[in-house]
């Protein structure tokens, strides 16, 4: 079964500065889908950013990029000019593409500071 | 935003009644999924369907059932609920192209709290 592991319940980064989260998960497959979700005070879900296993290039949206390292089962998100509506909890998500299963990290939770 | 709908959006019950929470879709996606959130845990697959009467359990499955009768709508029945189950539910939905997964879009969640 593959899990999802997110080492770090707080992080916190002043405003304009960069941060990066950490997840790293365990999957036999070759292939598969990682995502990055914010979800602010609101509880909606957002998706932040999302990576396909198959493509070595890491994806980048805007102010968000990811670090794919898929010998390494690493897939960390890098916040850069930190804007004080960054602030929410995080998760790491990954997508199985033979059981379509969507598993979730235990959250890391971003403050951001003036 | 994706058409999905949770109902209730709170509820409190007792203990040992049953609780069914309702998932409703208006974007014709084959996947439906629920969860459960709470501290230190983050979201925790309960049950998803793959389509119409196809179900499968997912880690937190014990104490739960599922029923997908219809493409839009996803039930999710607590058969006597318990103080453990106390929790924030969440609805996923998403679908799945030819070329690639989408993403899945999530409902408002269900606060449900058993007294």
């Amino acid at each position: 079964a593959q899990t999802v592991t997110q080492s770090q319940p707080e992080m916190s980064v002043q405003e304009a500065e960069t941060v990066t989260l950490s997840c790293t998960y365990d999957t036999s497959e070759s292939d598969y889908y990682l995502f990055w979700y914010k979800q602010p005070p609101s509880r909606q879900m957002i998706l932040v950013i999302r990576q396909e296993a198959y493509k070595q290039q890491n994806a980048t949206e805007n102010r968000f990029s990811v670090n794919f390292q898929k010998a390494a089962k690493s897939f960390s998100l890098k916040i850069s000019d930190s804007q004080l509506g960054d602030a929410a909890m995080y998760f790491c998500a990954y997508r199985s593409p033979n059981t379509d299963k969507l598993i979730f990290g235990t959250g890391t939770r971003l403050q951001v500071f003036p | 935003d994706a058409g999905i709908t949770q109902s209730p959006r709170h509820k409190v019950t007792e203990t040992g009644t049953p609780v069914t929470l309702r998932c409703h879709q208006t974007e014709n996606h084959r996947y439906m999924y629920w969860y459960r959130q709470d501290p230190g845990h983050g979201l925790r697959l309960i049950h998803y369907s793959y389509g119409v009467k196809d179900t499968d359990k997912g880690e937190v499955s014990d104490g739960y059932s599922v029923s997908r009768s219809k493409t839009e709508d996803f039930l999710l029945t607590l058969e006597s609920a318990t103080s453990s189950q106390t929790s924030v539910y969440f609805c996923a939905i998403s679908d799945r192209s030819d070329i690639s997964f989408t993403e899945a879009f999530f409902g408002q969640g269900t606060r449900l709290t058993v007294v």
